[in-house]
């Protein structure tokens, strides 16, 4: 079945960077954008940006624009995202979630389980 | 970018009652490319109804989506013991995509 695990939570300290990874199983990689969603504590879903894991080419939300790179490993099945210069704002849940259909504009039919970034000094 | 508003912020009701939420875009979803979500607390969320009203793999049919345009409505036709969650709407017509601010359906 379709499957997207996700690396372990993270603690990290103000101004420092973390890279989360989104390890994809079960369907063609290469056929379905993979979006980055985050989750602050007690708050709702904010859109983070997408990767083209065929081409590798990204769109991110204006509010990340320099501060967030995404990437991929087509030969380990992975998409990876970096956040730098972390902020106490940072401190959230982070998630891929796999783009419904080969569409470009596509429903979130797929989502990791989480990863957990605290920034804290 | 597209805001999107949700109604109301939450609803208190009792199994077996009917369950109306309200998401409404501040401009036109030319495609009506909206997608409804549910999140229990500590788990990710999960794709209930996509492009307006097409129910996701696997979702009962007590749940159905409608609208086009601005408005649009998730409705749960009996709730179930484990239908009490939030919801959230999103839309994906445009970049950015966006998510409503949720609406929490809680047990009277």
């Amino acid at each position: 079945q379709v499957q997207l695990v996700q690396s372990g939570a993270e603690v990290k300290q103000p101004g420092a960077s973390v890279k989360v990874s989104c390890k994809t199983s079960g369907y063609t990689f290469t056929s379905h954008y993979m979006h980055w969603v985050r989750q602050a504590p007690g708050h709702g879903l904010e859109w983070m940006g997408l990767i083209n894991p065929r081409s590798g080419s990204t769109r991110e939300s204006e509010k990340f624009q320099g501060r967030l790179s995404m990437t991929r490993d087509t030969s380990t099945r992975t998409v990876y995202m970096e956040l730098f210069s972390l902020g106490s704002e940072d401190t959230a849940m982070y998630y891929c979630a796999r783009s419904y259909g080969e569409s470009y504009y596509g429903a979130f039919d797929v989502w990791g389980q989480g990863t957990m970034v605290t920034v804290s000094s | 970018e597209i805001v999107l508003t949700q109604s109301p912020g939450s609803l208190s009701l009792s199994p077996g009652e009917r369950a109306t939420l309200s998401c409404r875009a501040r401009q036109t979803l030319t495609s009506n490319y909206l997608a409804w979500y549910q999140q229990k607390p500590g788990q990710a969320p999960r794709l209930l109804i996509y492009d307006a009203s097409s129910r996701a793999t696997g979702i009962p049919d007590r749940f159905s989506g409608s609208g086009s345009g601005t408005d649009f409505t998730l409705t749960i036709s009996r709730l179930e013991p484990e239908d009490f969650a939030v919801y959230y709407c999103q839309q994906y017509n445009n970049s950015p995509w966006t998510f409503g601010q949720g609406t929490k359906v809680e047990i009277k």
